[in-house]
């Protein structure tokens, strides 16, 4: 049984950093791309980035409201994705989310399984 | 621009069916898309990807009740004999360079 699930949230102030951690299971991590999403409270889902598996090139992309400020990283061998955040913002408290991606024939990539998130709150 | 429009919610009767829509922009249609159900105080959970010719990849455990089709910009997500369960949030989502997009989503209530 797939299951990922993330860790790492709690309240942090603004302009302070923090590392998220998605912990997966039941599937080989190396093999797949890996996905950041969020959710303001009661909004809707937005995506964050994204890192390839190597196999292509374990490059990574981001959402331009987080470019510069968001790393996203993977260890294969422990079966772990990170979210780094850095210089956060009030406008960065939600829930986040770690996604495993499934590669789309044009070479994009959607996700099909989700964690069950970990809420980060960015205020002072 | 890629964009992705839902109405806001939707209602059906428990034990009937309802067809959610989401249209995708001008110059977008032949884009695949998403569906993401998210129940509440949920993470969300992938139903299926829908392709513009209405083929469809449905996520592990997907019961048979969910079913999508397409028609031009439109992707459509039907659910029948509608269960208590079913009351959610739905999410459409696409991608395209660089980017991910997704509706605003569709409440349903059942009820």
């Amino acid at each position: 049984e797939v299951q990922l699930v993330e860790s790492g949230g709690g309240l942090v102030q603004p302009g302070r950093s923090l590392r998220l951690s998605c912990t997966a299971s039941g599937f080989t991590l190396g093999d797949y791309a890996m996905g950041w999403f969020r959710q303001a409270p009661g909004k809707g889902l937005e995506w964050v980035g994204l890192i390839r598996s190597k196999a292509y090139g374990g490059t990574t992309e981001y959402a331009a409201s987080v470019k510069g400020r968001f790393t996203i990283s993977r260890d294969d061998s422990k079966s772990i994705a990170y979210l780094q955040m850095n210089s956060l913002k009030s406008e960065d408290t939600a829930v986040f989310y770690c996604t495993r991606e499934r590669r789309h024939g044009s070479g994009s990539y959607y996700p099909d399984y989700w964690g069950q998130g970990t809420l980060v709150t960015v205020s002072s | 621009q890629l964009v992705l429009t839902q109405s806001p919610s939707a209602s059906a009767s428990l034990g009937a069916s309802v067809k959610l829509t989401c249209t995708l922009s001008s110059g977008h249609s032949n884009y695949a898309i998403a569906w993401h159900q998210q129940q509440p105080e949920k993470g969300p959970r992938y139903l299926m990807k829908l392709n513009s010719d209405g083929s469809h990849t449905k996520g592990d455990g997907i019961p048979d009740r969910f079913s999508g089709s397409s028609s031009g910009a439109e992707r459509y997500l039907t659910i029948s004999t509608l269960q208590s369960e079913d009351e959610a949030d739905y999410y459409c989502q696409t991608w395209g360079t660089g980017i991910v997009v997704f509706g605003g989503g569709t409440k349903l209530t059942v009820l």
